[in-house]
């Protein structure tokens, strides 16, 4: 079956250290994005790319970085700029990198500092 | 830019009542409209799309949708609730025929069901 998949599941950083987040999709999608969610602030854009080798900032991109070397791989570093990294990480993928069409998306990364 | 409002943050609904999820979007044309749901530490999972021609929208689970030009308004709706469907919805709106691939989320609607 095809979809999308992050790892891990859960994640624990210490003060001062950096942590990628790995996202994988086999679904042929040309457009991927990072979310972050906190209770009651719904979605938040990190980053997206719309096509390999491009990305572009979403609304809170400080803190983070992102590539895309490869058209099944968008990996999210949260570095140590990123002074409240404790939050729920989604990561999803839209077929076309235009128009508004639906994104799916993978189950999540759960990021807390020890 | 595009926007979208949930107004309510959470509704307790009795098993086998209806429900209406209310979701209100800014935008100067008619946008690619969609619903979420989120189970706890799961993704989101597409309940259903808007794009163009019927404004009643049918998705899965027993979930419907009706697009208001009017209103700016785009209800979820489902006649008998059942507890597995307590869950966060979210409502999401796109730019059709734009270079913009991103979505705008609302900030979602917490969904109880009480026995």
């Amino acid at each position: 079956d095809g979809g999308i998949t992050q790892s891990p599941k859960y994640l624990f950083r210490k003060e001062g250290q950096n942590v990628t987040l790995s996202c994988e999709q086999n679904l042929n999608h040309d457009a991927m994005y990072w979310y972050r969610q906190d209770p009651g602030q719904g979605l938040r854009l990190i980053y997206y790319s719309q096509i390999v080798n491009d990305f572009q900032k979403g609304d809170i991109a400080e803190g983070y970085s992102v590539s895309r070397e490869k058209k099944e791989s968008f990996p999210l570093t949260v570095t140590s700029a990123q002074k409240n990294p404790t939050a729920f990480y989604l990561c999803a993928s839209s077929i076309e990198g235009t128009g508004g069409q639906p994104q799916h998306f993978g189950d999540g990364t759960r990021l807390s500092i020890l | 830019a595009q926007s979208v409002t949930q107004p309510d943050i959470h509704i307790t609904v009795s098993e086998g009542a209806s429900l209406e999820l209310r979701c209100n979007y800014s935008y100067g044309a008619t946008p690619y409209l969609f619903w979420y749901v989120q189970s706890p530490g799961q993704g989101l999972q597409l309940l259903l799309k808007y794009f163009s021609g019927d404004t009643l929208v049918q998705g899965i689970k027993g979930f419907e949708a009706e697009f208001k030009r009017s209103q700016s308004s785009f209800n979820l709706r489902k006649p008998s609730v059942h507890w597995s469907d307590a869950a966060e919805y979210f409502c999401a709106v796109g730019v059709p025929y734009s270079g913009y691939s991103t979505l705008t989320f609302g900030k979602g609607t917490m969904l109880l069901v009480s026995p």
